[in-house]
Formats: C-alpha cells, sequence, structure tokens
C-alpha cells in the first residue's frame, strides 16, 4: 500500500505570496493532521481533520487555513507569506473512530516551503 | 498546555557505547511515540507506548514508558554509526501531538 503522499515536494515563494499544499492520506485513513516544522525543532500542530471537517487546530494565525475533501485528501492554504512561514510541512494520516482512541499516525515525506 | 522536554538535545556517541534520552511530558497522556528522522527526511515511528510499565524493544532501541514519573526513555545499545539521526518523542493528547525539540544523535567511530 502507498503510504502519505504530499505534493509538492519543494517550494519557493515570496513574501505576501499564498501557497497551498497537498496531502493524500494512506488508503482507509479517515484522519489528517498537518505540523510545521522549523529547522531544528520539532514538528507544531496546525490542524487535524477527520471526516472532513476541523477537529482540532493549534496555535497558528488566521492566515493558515485547510480543508479535507470526499476522498480524505486536504489541503493546506498559507496567505500572506512571512519569512518565518519556512519550514518543512508534514501531513500525517491515520485510521481513526469518532472518539480518540489508539490512533497511530503516519507521516508523509513533507513539503519544504521556502519564503524569500 | 501538555509540554514535552528531551534531553538531552544533543548526544555524541561512540560506537559500542551504551546511552539514554530521556522524555518529560507534563501532563497526564494517553500515550507516548518515538520517532527517528533523517536529515531532510520525514518522521519514521519507531515505537508507540500504551501504558505504564510499557517496554518495547527492536534492535538496540528499547522504549520505557512510566506514566506516574511522566517519562519516557529511549535506550540505545551499543550504537553504531547506523543510528545517527535526530530522535523525537511526542505525546499524544485528544487530537493533537505535540513533539519534544529533538535529540541529535551522532555516533562516532
Amino acid at each position: 500500500d502507498a503510504g502519505v503522499t504530499q505534493s509538492p515536494t519543494h517550494l519557493i515563494k515570496t513574501r505576501g505570496q499564498h501557497v497551498t499544499l497537498r496531502c493524500s492520506p494512506i488508503s482507509g485513513h479517515k484522519s489528517v493532521s498537518w505540523y510545521q516544522q522549523v529547522l531544528g525543532q520539532g514538528p507544531q500542530f496546525i490542524f487535524q481533520y477527520y471526516e472532513k471537517e476541523e477537529r482540532g487546530r493549534g496555535n497558528f494565525p488566521d492566515r493558515f487555513s485547510a480543508r479535507q475533501f470526499p476522498n480524505y485528501s486536504s489541503e493546506l492554504n498559507v496567505n500572506a507569506l512571512l519569512l518565518g512561514d519556512s519550514a518543512l510541512y508534514l501531513c500525517a494520516s491515520s485510521w481513526d473512530r469518532e472518539s480518540w482512541s489508539y490512533n497511530e499516525q503516519f507521516f508523509g515525506p513533507g513539503t519544504r516551503l521556502t519564503v524569500l | 498546555e501538555l509540554k514535552v522536554e528531551q534531553n538531552p538535545l544533543f548526544l555524541s556517541m561512540q560506537e559500542g557505547k551504551n546511552y539514554t534520552i530521556y522524555c518529560n511530558y507534563s501532563t497526564t497522556s494517553d500515550r507516548l511515540y518515538w520517532y527517528r528522522q533523517d536529515p531532510g527526511k520525514s518522521l519514521e515511528s519507531l515505537f508507540v507506548l500504551l501504558s505504564n510499565g510499557a517496554v518495547k524493544q527492536e534492535g538496540r532501541l528499547m522504549a520505557s514508558l512510566d506514566t506516574k514519573a511522566r517519562l519516557s526513555t529511549l535506550h540505545i545499545t551499543a550504537a553504531v554509526h547506523d543510528l545517527s539521526a535526530t530522535y523525537f518523542c511526542a505525546s499524544g493528547s485528544n487530537y493533537k501531538l505535540t513533539f519534544g525539540k529533538g535529540t541529535l544523535l551522532t555516533v562516532n567511530p
């Protein structure tokens, strides 16, 4: 089975632009989470979506938004890019039920975003 | 708010030696994860620890969990160069993972 896939692999943008990152979960997984990993730090939680609804949001500004589609793939959108948004953006999928239970998250290869 | 602290943040080891990475978390959590990350790569799941006293081993790595002390350890036995990477612990609560800052492990000959 294919793992979590993300596109694009790398992206270079300039300040003020908008970016859309895409994620396809493992087949059968209904939950997708997004994390931001700044160089030298651990990943930080941005969003989790389950069955197309936002289930949780981390401490990120409203410039960050996401959605999940009927096929459980997901997009992360970032508006008005800042230099500080440069990071590795990781998507993780998990098989989930309505309540939090044993729910291992499997990470994709990430999208490296550079903001100039 | 859940906080996860790892130490040490940097670890330079000699091949064949043993060492331990410590992971403390601040509030009660459902589970504890250990991940490995190679430079420029994504996260590879190593262990998921679900209950107090849980111990898991894979090759030269062994992870344990003490929920009363809110402490997990990752023990490395007889380090080899292939283990050089950054290791993260993460605690799961509700719907998100909170990660530590990571331990950069370098194994020298």
